[in-house]
């Protein structure tokens, strides 16, 4: 079983930059793709983007593309994302999760996930 | 792909059963999976492949359908089953969740 932890919310202005790091342990983390999905409060969940295991493919949905950076360092377990040009509609809990990958892009182990809020 | 939920807030007893359903704005063959998230908490997998439970998930849980049609089943509601629910496809991209069911007492 994987542990995720997740870290680097917080307040930002809008414009601003933040990079989100999740780490884990008790499982292979380089034998995993890995995710990051995010709520706004009070709503439902949207995935964000995922990793292949050796970092050679990313993916992204539409909204945060050329904004956010996926990447990993398997040698540390960690994953980071990197965000950019926040909006305030990026506020919101962001989670990092296992990602079975190979065409089954659902989410096993989840972290507790860190806050972000992009405000003036 | 769009994945619709309903009810969005379903009241049910202890004991009761319940039933979620989500639909998939096109065809996204077996590729759908169930979520669980309790206030404050992380989700949790509960349901892959439309049927398929995953480690540790107690057999209440049941998962059905295929193409645009999916369904959740919890016999026997326990108390600590109230919480959200959500489905999630993974047939196309975007990956997209529906917006949850609240199953409350």
């Amino acid at each position: 079983e994987m542990q995720l932890v997740e870290s680097g919310g917080g307040l930002v202005q809008p414009g601003g930059s933040l990079r989100l790091s999740c780490t884990a342990s008790g499982s292979d983390f380089n034998n995993y793709w890995m995710t990051w999905v995010r709520q706004p409060p009070g709503k439902g969940l949207e995935w964000v983007a995922n990793i292949r295991q050796d970092g050679g493919e990313e993916c992204y949905v539409d909204s945060v593309k050329g904004r956010f950076t996926i990447s990993r360092d398997n040698a540390q377990n960690s994953l980071y994302l990197q965000m950019s040009s926040l909006r305030a509609e990026d506020t919101g809990i962001y989670y990092c999760a296992s990602d079975r990958g190979h065409s089954f892009h659902f989410f096993d182990y989840w972290g507790q996930g860190t806050l972000v809020i992009a405000s003036s | 792909i769009v994945m619709t939920q309903s009810p969005a807030t379903l009241s049910v007893s202890p004991g009761e059963g319940a039933t979620l359903s989500c639909r998939a704005s096109q065809s996204i063959t077996n590729q759908l999976a169930w979520y669980q998230q309790k206030p404050g908490q992380a989700p949790r997998l509960l349901i892959y492949g439309a049927s398929s439970r995953a480690t540790g998930i107690p057999a209440r849980f049941s998962g059905s359908g295929s193409g645009t049609e999916f369904t959740l089943t919890i016999s026997s509601l326990q108390s600590e089953d109230f919480a959200v629910y959500s489905c999630q496809q993974y047939h196309h991209w975007p990956l997209t969740f529906g917006g949850g069911t609240k199953v409350e007492i």
